[in-house]
This record gives structure tokens, sequence and C-alpha cells, in this order.
């Protein structure tokens, strides 16, 4: 099975700072990737989908990249309400496998 | 408005069984991929079951051969029958659909505890 691997597990950052989430596969899943953010006590809210692709509704200060085994979630800008867990999940094909998560807070 | 709704979450004993629904309005569930993922207490979310819209399943190596994922097409319903329940199958059970839409339910909390 693809393991999925994220990195780091958690962060601080202050707020305006561009952040960084890597997610790493162990074989190729093409642009079969998505990123989730959960709020605490929330449920999980896509972000990303297609490695690239903005979900409707999302804020433009959130990207992704990359294709094959390499993926990036990027905010350009962090904000006091982008604090929370952000998960990368591949569906390519079963297990639809996620990534162990990265906390993301303020300082 | 796209809505999906869990339920059928309670507390039962190790090594009973129990059978989540999953209600969905606004899409088909026939027509798209349908996934089970869970969130034990504290922890991370793990993906659990899988049905495709030709009806294929798949199911996470730590579920197999105890959790059984269906749908009812007459009533636009996903289900995921559980049995053999585990101590740490405790966990909100989610319903989402992938792949499109990408909607998910509030979850429904399943406690497995003597």
């Amino acid at each position: 099975d693809i393991q999925m691997t994220q990195s780091p597990s958690s962060l601080s950052a202050s707020v305006g700072d561009r952040v960084t989430i890597t997610c790493r596969a162990s074989q190729g899943i093409s642009n079969y990737l998505a990123w989730y953010q959960q709020k605490p006590g929330k449920v999980p809210k896509v972000l990303i989908y297609a490695a690239s692709t903005l979900q409707s509704g999302v804020p433009s200060r959130f990207s992704g990249s990359g294709s094959g085994t390499d993926f990036t979630l990027t905010i350009s800008s962090l904000q006091p309400e982008d604090v929370a867990t952000y998960y990368c999940q591949k569906y390519n094909s079963a297990p639809l496998t996620f990534g162990g998560g990265t906390k993301v807070e303020v300082k | 408005e796209v809505q999906v709704v869990e339920t059928g979450g309670g507390l039962i004993q190790p090594g009973g069984s129990l059978r989540l629904s999953c209600a969905a309005s606004g899409f088909i569930v026939s027509s798209n991929y349908m996934s089970w993922v869970r969130q034990a207490p504290g922890k991370g979310l793990e993906w659990v079951s899988v049905i495709y819209n030709g009806g294929s399943t798949s199911y996470a190596d730590s579920v197999k051969g105890r959790f059984t994922i269906s749908r009812d097409t007459s009533k636009n319903t996903l289900s995921l029958h559980m049995s053999s329940l585990r101590v740490e199958d405790t966990a909100i059970y989610y319903c989402a659909r992938v792949d499109t839409g990408w909607d998910w339910g509030q979850g429904t909390l399943v406690t497995v505890s003597p």
C-alpha cells in the first residue's frame, strides 16, 4: 500500500507568514491528492483537490501544488482563523490513505 | 442543497454489531464514490471503506472481514455494517463523498466499551 507522509507534524507561525506543508507519497499517485482543514471540534473540510484545484468558497490564500509523489499546501499569509490541523489524502485508488496531519498554530 | 447525515452510532460492547447509515440529499449516492472515514478521540483521520459508483468496494486492513459497506439506491443511502467490534473501533464515523463535491456529514460517535 502507498504511504502518505506529511511534514512537519506541527508548526507555529506569525500572522501574515507564508506557511508550507508537504505531503509525500511512497509511490506516484498522479494528481489524486486532496488537502483538508479540520478546526478543533469541527468536521474536516476540503480545501484543495486534484492537487491544485481550490474548492469553491475557500480563500485564495490557500494553494496546492505537486504531482506524482511530492505535494505542497501553501498558506500565503497566515490568518488567525487558519488555526487547524491539515491532512492530505490520496484518492487514486484504495486504500484512500490520509497523511498523519499537520497542526498549525499562530504565535 | 447538498446534505449528508449519519445516524446509528452509540455505545456497544466489544464483540457486538452496529449499523451506521448515511442519508444523502442533493446528489445520487450510487453515482458517486462514497467513503467512510473515522477519527478516534484525539487522533487523526483514518480511512475505513469506499464504494465506487460501479459498486466495487474496498476496506482498510484494520476493518477487513468485520465491516461491510453498502448502498440502497431506492433510499439514496449509504450504510456501514460493523461486526466483531473492538475497543479500538471507538471513533466518530464520517460519511464522505470523494472525488466530486467532497461533502462530509457531521459524523456519528461509536463507542465500544465493556
